[in-house]
Formats: structure tokens, C-alpha cells, sequence
């Protein structure tokens, strides 16, 4: 089955500045890329997503990358602010499972 | 994005009662829904994988007869927890996709204390 891993389990950057995580994942077949913001108390609330025919999307702030070959995907936020402290969660999925699998999660902080 | 809306969003409950917290799809009819349980600073950890009108197909470990799921409309999707025990207490998370191969998106999430 697909396994995702996670890196880095915690990051802290000052306001300001940007923040990279980066996933992995095994499973070839995995063509669909979310990435996923939890604030404490609540559910993961989708960010950005990427699908394996396009090597990256922005939106505004947040970005994501995806290397197929190396199979590897990041989530880039620049200009990061006091409200973009969370934990961030990757996902892999593909089209013929019914199954999303995440990664284990990084918590950012953003210090003011 | 799509509306997921999870309730109850906190429950506290002694020791033998069961609990039934909803999950429910606001403006999409939701294929399959999934129940994950989520321990504090850890990831999510699927429970098991729900479809609209079949039986719910449950990850290795986790007991059927202790968490019974309810698929029963394409907008809503229940768990309960059957004689809950101290060990229940967790952070329960609902999510739902459109036609299994769309986006995927949360409840809220349920706390679960049991004393």
C-alpha cells in the first residue's frame, strides 16, 4: 500500500519569513496531492491540492510542488503570519482506490 | 469548498452510555464517508470507510460491534460508540468525497470524554 511520510515533524519561523514541508510517498499510482491545515480543536481544512499532471499551483500565499519522478510534493508558504500557526497535513490518493493517505503531520509556529 | 457539519463537537458521557455523533454533507451528496480517530499531537487514523447504503468496511483493529457505522442517506453518516469506556476518549473526525475520486473534506471533529 501507498506510505507517506512527513518532514519536518515541527518548524518554527518568524513572521515573515517562509516555511517548506515536504512529503514523500511510495505508490506510483498516487495522482492526487491535498494538503490539509489543522488549527487545534477543529478539523483538517483543505488548503491546496495538486494533481500529478501539473508540477505546481500557487494560491496566493501557499504554493505546492510536485516531483513525479522522485515522487515527492512540498507545500511553500511565503510571508508567513501569526494565523498560519497550525499543524499541516500531506495526503496521497489515487483514482482507482478510495483511500486518502496522510502524512504524519508538522506543526509550524510562527513566532511574532 | 464543500460543507461538512459534525455534531456533537464536544461530549462528555460516563462510562457504559453509548454515543452517536452525525456527520453530515451540506451541499453535495457525499459517495463514501470516512471516520477517523485522532490521539492529541498525532496524525489521523482511519477507522473505517463508509458508502452510502453497504456496509461499512472497517480498518484491521478496530472493532466492529464497538463502533457501529450508519450510511444510510447520501448526506449523512453516523458513529456510535457502543458502551464507551475511558479508552474511547478521543478526538473523533468525519470526512466525506464525491464520487470517490474528488476532494475530500472534514467535519469539525467530535472530543469524546468518557468518565
Amino acid at each position: 500500500g501507498e506510505n507517506v511520510e512527513q518532514h519536518p515533524s515541527t518548524l518554527s519561523v518568524q513572521e515573515g519569513d517562509s516555511a517548506v514541508i515536504k512529503c514523500t510517498y511510495s505508490d506510483s499510482a498516487s495522482n492526487y496531492f491535498p494538503w490539509y491545515k489543522q488549527e487545534l480543536g477543529k478539523g483538517p481544512q483543505l488548503i491546496i491540492d495538486i494533481r500529478s499532471n501539473v508540477g505546481e499551483k500557487k494560491d496566493q500565499r501557499i504554493a505546492v510542488t510536485l516531483n513525479k519522478t522522485a515522487k515527492h510534493f512540498s507545500l511553500h508558504i511565503t510571508e508567513t503570519q501569526p494565523e498560519d500557526s497550525a499543524v499541516y497535513f500531506c495526503a496521497a490518493s489515487t483514482d482507482t482506490g478510495n483511500q486518502f493517505y496522510f502524512g504524519t503531520g508538522t506543526s509550524l509556529t510562527v513566532i511574532p | 469548498g464543500a460543507v461538512v457539519s459534525q455534531h456533537p463537537s464536544r461530549v462528555i458521557c460516563k462510562s457504559g452510555t453509548s454515543v452517536k455523533i452525525e456527520c453530515r454533507s451540506l451541499d453535495f451528496q457525499a459517495t463514501t464517508m470516512f471516520w477517523y480517530r485522532q490521539f492529541p499531537k498525532q496524525s489521523l487514523m482511519l477507522m473505517a470507510t463508509s458508502n452510502e447504503g453497504s456496509k461499512a468496511t472497517y480498518e484491521q483493529g478496530v472493532e466492529k460491534d464497538k463502533f457501529l457505522i450508519n450510511h444510510a442517506s447520501l448526506t449523512l453518516s453516523t458513529l456510535t460508540v457502543t458502551s464507551a469506556h475511558p479508552e474511547d476518549s478521543s478526538f473523533y473526525i468525519c470526512s466525506a468525497s464525491v464520487g470517490g475520486r474528488e476532494k475530500l473534506f472534514f467535519g469539525s471533529g467530535t472530543q469524546l470524554s468518557v468518565l
